[in-house]
């Protein structure tokens, strides 16, 4: 148990649509990465943030954003949603550690 | 392609020792990990080591690494059908940026 939750669990959506997903950690990490895991595949790291702040991002295109609140806790947000943005989406919490919630699996149809 | 490299594929016996291998290709690496995934779940961090290190062991675990020929391994010791699961070597630059493989998945038969 890493006491890194995310919401939700699963989503379908549709080509075009937007969508958000959350991230909380009960450590209160001031350090938050997410990745996105396609099928078969490693994750890819999308972007880190540190005290709600962009600090790197990978080679992923701007309708890929994020916040992190005051509390640490964190979102993604996708915009314009295509067929190969479904994935499992993971967030971690942590630096030299990253400590990992259970994903949300996206659909997009 | 991936910047970090894993057979795809490894199975062993119940009570045999697992050697799961990986290449990675950046030396300013500062840590490496291995994660393992069970199917349907987010990934569980096993171990790390810094890249100063030689070897790191925990319990069953064993974390070799060959700074020089880029190579890091993790020995499963007497495997359990509930090793059962996808490995993932993993290296990170600065705390930031970590690149995964694509994961070996470790088969144990009874």
């Amino acid at each position: 148990e890493t006491g890194v939750t995310q919401s939700p669990t699963h989503l379908i959506k549709t080509r075009g649509q937007q969508v958000t997903l959350r991230c909380s950690s009960q450590s209160g990490h001031n350090t938050v990465s997410w990745y996105q895991q396609a099928l078969g595949q490693g994750p890819q790291f999308i972007f880190q943030y540190y005290r709600e702040e962009e600090n790197g991002r990978g080679n992923f295109p701007p309708r890929f954003s994020g916040l992190q609140f005051p509390n640490y806790s964190s979102e993604l947000n996708v915009n314009a949603l295509e067929l190969d943005d479904s994935a499992l989406y993971l967030c971690a919490s942590g630096a030299d550690t990253q400590y990992f919630g259970p994903g949300t699996r996206l659909t997009v149809l | 392609g991936e910047d970090v490299e894993q057979s795809l594929f490894l199975s062993v016996r119940e009570g045999d020792s697992s050697v799961i291998n990986c290449t990675y290709t950046d030396s300013s690496s500062t840590y490496l990990y291995w994660y393992k995934q069970e199917p349907g779940a987010g990934l569980q961090l096993l171990t790390y080591i810094f890249s100063n290190m030689d070897m790191k062991q925990d319990q069953r675990l064993t974390v070799l690494l060959n700074k020089k020929d880029k190579h890091l391994s993790l020995r499963i010791a007497d495997t359990q059908t509930g090793d059962s699961a996808i490995y993932f070597c993993a290296e990170s630059f600065n705390n930031n940026d970590m690149r995964f493989g694509a994961g070996t998945r470790l088969t144990v038969k009874p």
